[in-house]
């Protein structure tokens, strides 16, 4: 069954670093999803990526945030500057229509990303 | 703003009988709910959804029932199966909406040999 990679598994930063998540999406899907997950609290909507443009983000996804499309299989969320409270796990997800509800999105693994 | 609520933190049953799980929902702009279950070090797998007008919608084991009028909308899973312990996430999203989804806290349900 095709799925969603996530690399690395497990990511420690300082502080004050910019970080890079890499996601390969399943290879026929067109719509790019990223997600957050702080440990104890709900999966948060990040952004999402469509056509090489942001098409939905979400009040958390700000100008510390960017995501990328940097070839025909990679997409990729880069912090610039990382905090303590960006520890989390982020997923990655794709589907290949718009309405990816009606079929769900898939779901990479996760990034546990760990600030230090 | 909690627009999603699962207010079981935990559900343990029996293997063989029927687990249901419960969510409760404010928005009622709400299009389409979502189930999603997880194990441990994996993401969220799809189960199942169900649009905002209809009231049913099965698949195997798995059928969601979702009432408008009390916003509120249960998975059952029947038979239980051991391999179904896992965290279940129920969501929801706004028509028009790309993969914003709203996620409810999750249930985590063990099933018992």
């Amino acid at each position: 069954e095709p799925e969603v990679t996530q690399t690395p598994s497990h990511q420690v930063t300082q502080m004050g670093q910019e970080v890079i998540l890499r996601c390969v999406p399943i290879s026929n899907h067109l719509y790019f999803y990223w997600y957050r997950q702080i440990l104890g609290q709900k999966v948060e909507f990040l952004v999402s990526f469509y056509n090489n443009e942001i098409s939905e983000k979400s009040e958390i996804f700000d100008d510390q945030f960017s995501v990328e499309r940097p070839d025909g299989s990679n997409f990729t969320l880069k912090i610039r500057s990382t905090k303590l409270e960006d520890s989390a796990m982020y997923f990655c997800a794709s589907s290949n229509t718009g309405t990816g509800y009606y079929y769900g999105y898939t779901f990479g693994s996760g990034t546990r990303l760990t600030v230090v | 703003d909690q627009q999603v609520k699962q207010n079981s933190p935990s559900l343990s049953v029996q293997e063989g009988r029927i687990s249901i799980l419960n969510c409760d929902y404010t928005n009622s702009m709400f299009d389409y709910f979502l189930w999603y279950k997880k194990y441990p070090a994996e993401g969220p797998t799809f189960l199942i959804s169900i649009s905002s007008i209809k009231d049913k919608n099965e698949d195997g084991r798995f059928t969601v029932f979702l009432n408008k009028s009390a916003k509120h909308l249960s998975l059952h899973i029947v038979p239980s199966q051991p391999g179904d312990s896992a965290v279940y996430f129920c969501a929801a999203i706004l028509g028009g909406s790309q993969g914003n989804l709203i996620f409810g806290k999750g249930t985590k349900l063990s099933v018992k040999p």
